[in-house]
């Protein structure tokens, strides 16, 4: 059975850093791009960033640039979100999905920034 | 970036009905554009992918058609557990961007 498992979420400070972990299991991890996704309270869906298969490509949206770095572990099955200088704005349910296409979700954990 | 108009954001219709989203892309993209449905308080969940490509498992009364810079996503004979959001996605150019969703509610 497919698993994408979140970990890492918490209350932060603004201007504080986090990392977020994602472990995955039941199909070959090395074999997919992987994305992260988030989700602010009360709203839509925001794509932040994925990575190629073997770490080679990293694509951000321009809110977290220079903030956050996304990477991956392929020994460990595991995916990684730095986040950096936390703002207000980055408070969300954040989603680890598997491929290109967002084909399978995590069941995402929470971020709250604030002070 | 690729901007995504997704219309209507919200709207309402009874059990049976035939339902329809549209979603307009701010350049070409092809068929790159996937949907997804989020239940209250679940994951979200892919419907449709490269435009047309119903997902295995999806019941078959939900199609997407389109091409290009506009695109649909169809329910054909509504059911209560299509209460739902529904988001497309274009993932012809990164980043990659989301329509603002449409909540789709049942009378």
């Amino acid at each position: 059975e497919m698993q994408l498992v979140e970990s890492g979420g918490g209350l932060v400070q603004p201007g504080g850093s986090l990392r977020l972990s994602c472990v995955g299991s039941g199909f070959t991890f090395r074999s997919y791009w992987m994305t992260w996704v988030r989700q602010a309270p009360g709203k839509g869906l925001e794509w932040v960033a994925n990575i190629k298969e073997d770490g080679s490509e990293e694509h951000y949206v321009d809110s977290v640039k220079g903030r956050f770095t996304i990477s991956r572990d392929n020994a460990k099955n595991s995916l990684y979100l730095q986040m950096n200088s936390l703002r207000d704005e980055d408070t969300a349910v954040y989603y680890c999905v598997r491929d290109l296409w967002l084909y399978f979700w995590g069941q995402g954990t929470l971020v709250t920034v604030s002070s | 970036d690729i901007q995504m108009t997704q219309s209507p954001s919200a709207m309402s219709a009874s059990v049976g009905d035939r339902v329809t989203i549209t979603c307009r892309a701010s350049q070409d993209i092809n068929n790159h554009l996937a949907w997804f449905q989020q239940r209250p308080g679940k994951v979200p969940k892919r419907l449709i992918y490269a435009s047309s490509t119903l997902q295995s498992g999806v019941p078959s009364r939900f199609s997407g058609s389109g091409s290009g810079t506009e695109f649909t996503l169809t329910i054909a004979g509504l059911q209560p557990e299509d209460s739902a959001t529904y988001y497309c996605l274009q993932h012809s150019g990164s980043p990659f961007t989301f329509g603002q969703g449409t909540k789709l509610a049942i009378k």
